[in-house]
């Protein structure tokens, strides 16, 4: 078992529609949980960080971490095209272990 | 400095050769990450230090690859009798202190071998 998996997609929402990005781990030891957003031939850049149950709001964005299910969310609100990009999900044990990303793209 | 500054940019290279790669982090970031980021794949990590120490550098592929830090600052990945699979972006990140909110990533090193 991977210790972060993302269902690799792609994911193709209506510009305007919620996006919906999911991953579980595998250490229950884990207490920070990170997404990064990378367009294509760039570099990772930090988007969101949770560290409690419960739901966290920025912007569009919201993230959603569930320590019982070992399960962390990511919901783009108002999806734009400019959000079309691969989502990576972090989750800091000894190192921050990403998974493989999902592949969003926003329609038009 | 105001980021991560990775250099070269791109790096070809020949099958056997060895190759260094260079990372200089945020001003006052202690902790330095080094990661690998092949085709379409996730990114997987290789050495992590702390200072100048490297409390794990368990995500070395094989022993051709070390690297180093000086000062508590630039950092150097280097690669010996480079392979065709050692090509990927190398990506380097740096935070505040390995329990940071996150890590700041540079623009990586795109190494392709031949």
């Amino acid at each position: 078992q991977k210790e972060v998996e993302q269902n690799s997609g792609p994911l193709s929402v209506p510009e305007g529609a919620i996006a919906s990005l999911n991953c579980t781990y595998s250490d229950r030891g884990s207490q920070s949980f990170f997404w990064y957003r990378q367009y294509s031939g760039k570099s990772p850049e930090l988007i969101m960080s949770i560290y409690s149950n419960g739901d966290k709001e920025d912007g569009r964005f919201t993230a959603q971490l569930n320590k019982a299910s070992q399960y962390v969310s990511l919901l783009i609100r108002d999806s734009q095209p400019s959000d079309s990009a691969t989502y990576l999900c972090a989750v800091l044990a000894r190192q921050l272990t990403f998974g493989s990303g999902t592949q969003l793209t926003v329609l038009p | 400095g105001a980021g991560v500054s990775q250099s070269p940019s791109n790096k070809v290279t020949e099958k056997g050769k060895d190759v260094e790669l260079r990372c200089d982090p945020i001003s006052g970031h202690t902790a330095l990450y080094w990661y690998r980021q092949s085709l379409g794949q996730g990114l997987e990590f290789l050495i992590y230090f702390q200072g100048n120490s490297a409390p794990d550098k368990s995500g070395l592929p094989s022993d051709r690859f070390s690297a180093e830090r000086t000062g508590g600052s630039v950092s150097t990945l280097t690669i010996q009798r480079t392979q065709q699979e050692d090509s990927a972006v190398y990506l380097c990140a740096s935070s505040l202190s390995s329990r940071e909110d996150g890590y700041t990533f540079g623009s990586g090193t795109r190494l392709t071998v031949v």
